[in-house]
């Protein structure tokens, strides 16, 4: 079971704006900063989303992040089937000592 | 052109030892925090183990604590994990990562995959 909370899955058709979300507690998401990444099958994740709403350079401007008390979102706007992936949230965990992440929400384009 | 690559994953029997090494270009090591994430086959990421720029600290995740340590080697630009004592539960592939602070890892690396079985 993971620290943070995320929806297994979630959906879009191209062109559509979809958003994860992703639940913590006071201990993580509530008091530090909420980082995302996408992951393709068989490859490694790769950050697109940092410091809960900063764009890596090269993400492209579809897609933002925010937080607001011990929750925080993704949003990707425009929808690609290259889009199409599992996104995860992290946040460093204050009690653990260490950073934590969500079950990850495995994204569909129809 | 900042990269991470891992090496030295394979198949093990329970309770046998394997290290994971890890080669950084475009970086030095010892200027970033460095850590390994490992994920088990078709299950989400856990964060395993960091070690500071100055090597000073050193942290493990509960599930490996006692069993699994983590080391630099400055002149090989490099960071490397022990396992022993490894038990059919870490099967996983594992990730090097450059941690920027808190849980924000990049660039990552394309993982090597551990399996643990007799």
């Amino acid at each position: 079971q993971s620290v943070l909370t995320q929806p297994p899955s979630a959906s879009g058709t191209p062109g559509q704006r979809v958003t994860i979300f992703c639940s913590g507690s006071s201990s993580n998401v509530g008091s530090n900063t909420v980082n995302w990444y996408r992951q393709l099958p068989g490859t490694a994740p790769k950050l697109v989303i940092h410091s809960n709403n900063k764009r890596p350079s090269g993400v492209p401007d579809r897609f933002s992040g925010s937080k607001s008390g011990t929750s925080a979102s993704l949003a990707i706007s425009g929808l690609q089937s290259e889009d199409e992936a599992d996104y995860y949230c992290a946040a460093w965990d204050d009690n653990l000592n260490g950073p934590v992440f969500g079950g990850g929400t495995k994204l569909t384009v129809l | 052109e900042v990269q991470l690559v891992e090496s030295g994953g394979g198949l093990v029997k329970p309770g046998g030892s394997l290290r994971l090494s890890c080669a950084a270009s475009g970086f030095t090591v010892t200027t970033f925090s460095m850590n390994w994430v490992r994920q088990a086959p078709g299950k989400g990421l856990e964060w395993v183990s960091s070690i500071s720029g100055s090597s000073e600290n050193v942290y493990y995740a509960d599930s490996v604590k006692g069993r699994f340590t983590i080391s630099r080697d400055n002149t090989k630009n490099s960071v490397h994990l022990q396992m022993n004592s490894l038990r059919a539960e870490d099967t996983a592939v594992y990730f090097c990562a450059r941690n920027r602070g808190s849980s924000w890892f990049d660039p990552w690396g394309q993982g090597a995959l551990v399996t643990v079985s007799s």
